[in-house]
């Protein structure tokens, strides 16, 4: 069975600081999309970046980005020039076809210091 | 982006009543929709898939009799929340998708507080 792994609890970033959030992965599929996703206070799930599992390019979306490292399973989140506004908890999500669902890691709660 | 609309985002009921929730796509149509709960300072926890004009899937663990899932139309389905006990009380999130979860689109989750 497909899993989703997040070693950090929590993370503590300074303002304009970069911070890297990790997760792994386990999956027997080849084809599979892997998520981001950020949740703040108001508990509204707001995707951060998507990363589909046959493009080996690391996706990125302004000040967030991603390295993906399929034989290594590891899928991990770069935030660049932390902003106040990024605090919030963070999860990481799979979705493979054989499944169709998304499989959510124990998220990462991100503090962001001024 | 898609706007997917989840009503109420709080209610209160006494236990043993039973309580509704609506999740709707404002501006597309979900063939397939997702309920979660989520504890606080937890991750989500899938209840049950549910797709246009057909029973919902419900996972593992998870009570159908209690938790009656409905996708009458590709823009709404609604949740509800039978007989509620205090143990039901949680943070409920639907999710909408055009396809698969590739796409998902989130609502904005219901508080439910049984008394």
């Amino acid at each position: 069975a497909q899993t989703v792994t997040q070693s950090q609890p929590e993370m503590s970033v300074q303002e304009a600081e970069t911070v890297t959030l990790s997760c792994t992965y386990d999956t027997s599929e080849s084809d599979y999309y892997l998520f981001w996703y950020k949740q703040p206070p108001s508990r509204q799930m707001i995707l951060v970046i998507r990363q589909e599992a046959y493009k080996q390019q690391n996706a990125t979306e302004n000040r967030f980005s991603v390295n993906f490292q399929k034989a290594a399973k590891s899928f991990s989140l770069k935030i660049s020039d932390s902003q106040l506004g990024d605090a919030a908890m963070y999860f990481c999500a799979y979705y493979g076809g054989a499944t169709n669902k998304l499989i959510f890691g124990t998220g990462t709660l991100l503090a962001v210091q001024p | 982006g898609a706007v997917v609309s989840q009503h109420p985002s709080r209610v209160i009921c006494k236990s043993g009543t039973s309580v509704k929730i609506e999740c709707r796509s404002l501006d597309f149509q979900a063939t397939t929709m997702f309920w979660y709960r989520q504890f606080p300072k937890q991750s989500l926890m899938l209840m049950a898939t549910s797709n246009e004009g057909s029973k919902a899937t419900y996972e593992q663990g998870v009570e159908k009799d209690k938790f009656l899932i409905n996708h009458a139309s590709l823009t709404l389905s609604t949740l509800t929340v039978t007989s509620a006990h205090p143990e039901d009380s949680s943070f409920y999130i639907c999710s909408a998708h055009t396809g698969g979860p590739t796409e998902a689109f989130f609502g904005q989750g219901t508080r439910l507080t049984v008394v």
